[in-house]
């Protein structure tokens, strides 16, 4: 069985940083590409970023490229997200979502298997 | 970036009854077209993808229809467990991008 857990979430001040983790299960971690899509308090889903199945790709939605990192640990079965100089509009819950199909290249697609989410406020 | 609009941005309906929930692209996104359901404090689940593929574990009463920049998702007659919100995706790119969803609720 598929599983996806995110941890990492919390209470951040604005310009402040996060880092998020993924722990997945149930499916061979190192052949799927996977991405992280948030969902604003009461709004729609905005996907945010993705990764190769090797790390040796990334991709980024514009309103976040240049502050925020998507990286994985293979050995660990692990995604993570790194988030700097955080700001208001950046509240959500992060989803992490394996991709339908896992396939090892990033092809933009579409997603199976949801984590449960972990809220990141920003606010002083 | 392709925006998706959707159409309405709430549906009353009473269950029994059929839902038709529509999506527009703005521009072509052939038949790389998804929809979600989710429920309050839940994750999305996928229910079809490819216009009109029911992903696995999905009823026959969801359907999908369209190409290019319309598309339809048809609920057949609506269960109590069907009112959520609903979301459609495209991913002709790399970029995937999500509509601003649909809430079906309870008339």
């Amino acid at each position: 069985e598929v599983q996806l857990l995110e941890s990492g979430g919390g209470l951040v001040q604005p310009g402040g940083s996060l880092r998020l983790s993924c722990a997945a299960s149930g499916f061979t971690f190192s052949s799927c590409a996977m991405s992280w899509i948030r969902q604003a308090p009461g709004k729609g889903l905005e996907w945010v970023s993705a990764i190769s199945g090797t790390g040796g790709s990334t991709y980024y939605a514009d309103s976040v490229k240049g502050r925020f990192t998507i990286s994985r640990d293979n050995s660990k079965n692990t995604l993570y997200l790194q988030m700097n100089s955080l700001r208001a509009e950046d509240t959500a819950v992060y989803y992490c979502a394996k991709p339908q199909g896992g396939f090892l290249v990033w092809l933009g697609g579409y997603f199976d298997y949801w984590g449960q989410g972990t809220l990141v406020t920003v606010s002083s | 970036e392709i925006v998706l609009t959707q159409s309405p941005a709430t549906l009353s309906l009473s269950p029994g009854e059929r839902a038709t929930l529509s999506c527009r692209a703005s521009q072509s996104v052939s038949s790389y077209l998804a929809w979600y359901q989710q429920k309050p404090g839940q994750a999305p689940r996928l229910l079809i993808y490819d216009t009109s593929n029911r992903a696995t574990g999905i009823p026959a009463r969801f359907s999908g229809s369209g190409s290019g920049t319309d598309f339809t998702l048809t609920i057949s007659s609506l269960e109590p467990e069907d009112f959520a919100v609903y979301y459609c995706q495209q991913r002709s790119n790399w970029l995937p991008t999500f509509g601003q969803g649909t809430k079906l609720e309870i008339k």
